[in-house]
């Protein structure tokens, strides 16, 4: 069963620009691992942020964006808010299953 | 308005039965693959399942960790999908979301999740 690895915790300034990650434990994410991300706030269902590793949903703000970045999915926010303050989580696809990352939680401060 | 709303959720015992449903509305429910993602109290997510449309044959997926003991089923002229969980354990106790994948959008909308609670 490959893991995926998150942050435990990230802080960033209001304003200002983070990149949360998403590695693999059986090596380099690649496209073909679809990854996704997702927000999820104190007691609220997830949210889909990215899907197949960069495309945005209608309601996802243009701030977030999502790559691949040295070897890892990446998710950066450009111009944090304080609404913004939530766990992060990723997902990865391995040839059907579905494994999602421990998740991140993001400190606006 | 893109809807998923799940209940059936509530207490049992290890060892016993539960059954979940998904309810959709909003879109064409039989072009989905419908997911289960789980999520212990203070935890992160847990893929569960999976079950994919008509033209995949409805082809199912299930984590090592429930493979076994869960089924997910899904009735396309109800636009439902179904979660049987068997044999619970404690471990299985979680907040249960059930989520959809489009074929060009990817997975979009989550139900608000139903409560399991394993315990004696």
């Amino acid at each position: 069963q490959p893991v995926v690895t998150q942050e435990p915790s990230v802080t960033v300034s209001p304003g200002g620009t983070v990149t949360l990650t998403c590695g693999s434990s059986t090596g380099t994410v690649t496209n073909g691992h679809y990854p996704y991300w997702f927000q999820q706030k104190r007691g609220q269902a997830p949210k889909t942020l990215i899907y197949d590793t960069n495309y945005r949903h209608s309601w996802t703000p243009a701030r977030f964006s999502g790559s691949l970045l040295g070897g890892k999915a990446a998710l950066t926010l450009s111009g944090a808010q304080p609404e913004d303050e939530a766990d992060y989580f990723c997902f990865l696809y391995y040839s059907g299953d579905l494994v999602f990352g421990g998740g991140t939680k993001l400190t606006v401060l | 308005e893109v809807q998923l709303v799940e209940s059936g959720g509530g207490l049992v015992q290890p060892g016993g039965s539960l059954k979940l449903s998904c309810a959709a509305s909003g879109f064409i429910f039989s072009d989905s693959t419908i997911y289960w993602v789980r999520q212990a109290s203070g935890k992160g997510l847990e893929w569960v399942g999976h079950i994919s449309s008509r033209p995949k044959n409805y082809a199912t997926g299930y984590a090592a960790s429930v493979r076994g003991r869960f089924t997910i089923s899904r009735d396309d002229s109800k636009k439902m999908a179904y979660l049987q969980m068997n044999s619970l354990r404690t471990e299985d106790t979680a907040m249960y979301y059930c989520t959809r994948v489009e074929p060009t959008i990817g997975m979009d909308v989550w139900g608000q999740g139903t409560t399991v609670t394993v315990s004696s």
